[in-house]
């Protein structure tokens, strides 16, 4: 079936740095969305995006955060500067517009701030 | 806003045997229910939703029951093979806006040979 793909797997950055994750959707979605997991908690919802503009955020998605799919590239979700409470594992998702119920996701990222 | 609650943490059954899994939501504005499975090292993979219109939805040996006057919604895996071994996520989406699902915590289940 369709395969939503996430690089890095695991990523490890100190405190501060930046550090950008990579989803590549399904080739003919047109929503995206990343969800961050903490450890042993729920899945909670981050952003979605559609046609270039980011249509919805949670009071999760800080200002350190952002998103954007330059040209049909990766999805990608950036954290500037990062701090220890962004530790987490970030799964991206993609859907069609008319199938928007319908999410496809991502392995995740496992993201460690030290 | 809508919380989830997911009342199975752990599941262990024997092969063949069926599976409910439980949730429960808090708003009534939630109008859509979809299940996801997650393999060990995989994304979420969607395998079955209900939608507020019904209240029973099967495909092959899984059924979605969804009781709205109770807000609550099950999933049943029925004849249980060990491949059913995953983690299993409930969710609620409420009508309109942009299909942000509230998760539940997850239920893992074990399927004994």
């Amino acid at each position: 079936g369709p395969k939503v793909l996430q690089i890095p797997s695991h990523q490890i950055i100190d405190m501060g740095q930046m550090v950008t994750l990579n989803c590549d959707p399904v080739s003919n979605h047109l929503y995206f969305y990343w969800y961050k997991q903490i450890l042993g908690q729920q899945m909670e919802f981050l952003v979605n995006f559609y046609n270039g503009k980011v249509m919805e955020k949670s009071k999760l998605f800080k200002d350190q955060f952002s998103v954007e799919r330059p040209d049909g590239s990766y999805f990608t979700l950036k954290i500037q500067p990062t701090a220890l409470e962004d530790s987490a594992v970030y799964f991206c998702a993609s859907s069609l517009r008319d199938r928007g119920y319908e999410q496809y996701f991502g392995p995740g990222t496992r993201l460690t701030v030290l | 806003g809508e919380k989830v609650e997911q009342h199975e943490s752990t599941l262990s059954v024997r092969e063949g045997d069926s599976a409910v899994i439980n949730c429960t939501y808090t708003d009534t504005a939630s109008s859509y229910f979809p299940w996801y499975k997650q393999e060990a090292g995989k994304g979420l993979h969607f395998v079955i939703d209900i939608r507020s219109n019904v209240d029973r939805k099967q495909s092959q040996r899984l059924i979605v029951l969804l009781d709205k006057k109770a807000k609550r919604f099950s999933l049943h895996i029925t004849a249980t093979q060990p491949e059913d071994s995953a983690i299993y996520f409930c969710a609620a989406i409420t009508s309109g806006g942009n299909y942000k699902p509230t998760f539940g915590k997850g239920t893992s289940l074990v399927v004994h040979p």
